[in-house]
């Protein structure tokens, strides 16, 4: 348990739908990211929030449309997805966006498009 | 950009010690290194981080030559329950970024009995 919880932990969707991936952190902390991993591929960083602020955005397409409404929790709410965007999505959580501070990760949604 | 090079996989056994080396040959003055652990359908965990000669904790040791171009994760005493992939990560040195850690492939360890 790393006080990061990530809902749902499988979620299959087709291209057309629209979903939501929900992260919690318990940790107090003020900086939430989403990562995602693909199959034999490094772990990639989405979006980095700070104090419910989003501080990055790495070229990520607007399919994924992340969301903070406080420290807490983070979203990443899903529209007419590709099957190449199937992966494991990570949420992590630190106390601040310090390149050498620990991130606590959750356990990962493991997204499927068909 | 700064670069991680792991070797992609190594093979041990219940009760030996495991040793794998990272090269990080453009590491910045001050970057610390910070290695992680991730199991099968989970987010990587962290295990150590250090910034020059030997860090210890109950998990592992962390070796760093004074040239800190590179650096060992040891596991004394490995056990089946260790199998998994290590990242080995330091920042990125030429970006104004705080965040971008630079994640490999990392090193997929597999404990036999």
């Amino acid at each position: 348990e790393t006080g990061v919880t990530q809902t749902p932990r499988h979620l299959v969707m087709g291209m057309t739908n629209k979903k939501s991936l929900k992260c919690e952190q318990h940790l107090g902390h003020n900086a939430m990211y989403w990562y995602k991993q693909s199959a034999k591929k490094p772990l990639e960083l989405m979006f980095v929030y700070s104090l419910e602020e989003r501080v990055e955005n790495n070229s990520v397409p607007s399919r994924f449309s992340p969301e903070c409404p406080n420290s807490s929790h983070l979203f990443l709410h899903l529209h007419t997805l590709q099957p190449e965007d199937s992966a494991l999505y990570l949420c992590a959580s630190s106390q601040d966006t310090g390149r050498d501070t620990e991130a606590f990760f959750g356990q990962g949604t493991r997204l499927t498009v068909v | 950009l700064a670069k991680t090079t792991q070797p992609i996989s190594m093979d041990s056994y219940e009760g030996q010690e495991v040793n794998i080396t990272c090269s990080h040959n453009n590491i910045a003055t001050n970057d610390y290194i910070t290695w992680y652990q991730q199991f099968p359908s989970q987010g990587p965990r962290f295990i150590i981080q250090g910034y020059k000669t030997k860090v210890t904790n109950e998990v592992a040791s962390l070796f760093i030559p004074a040239d800190r171009k590179s650096s060992t994760l040891s596991l004394p005493r490995v056990s089946l329950s260790d199998t998994a992939v290590y990242y080995c990560l330091v920042g990125d040195g030429l970006a104004d970024s705080n965040y971008q850690l630079i994640w490999g492939a990392g090193t997929k360890l597999i404990i036999k009995p």
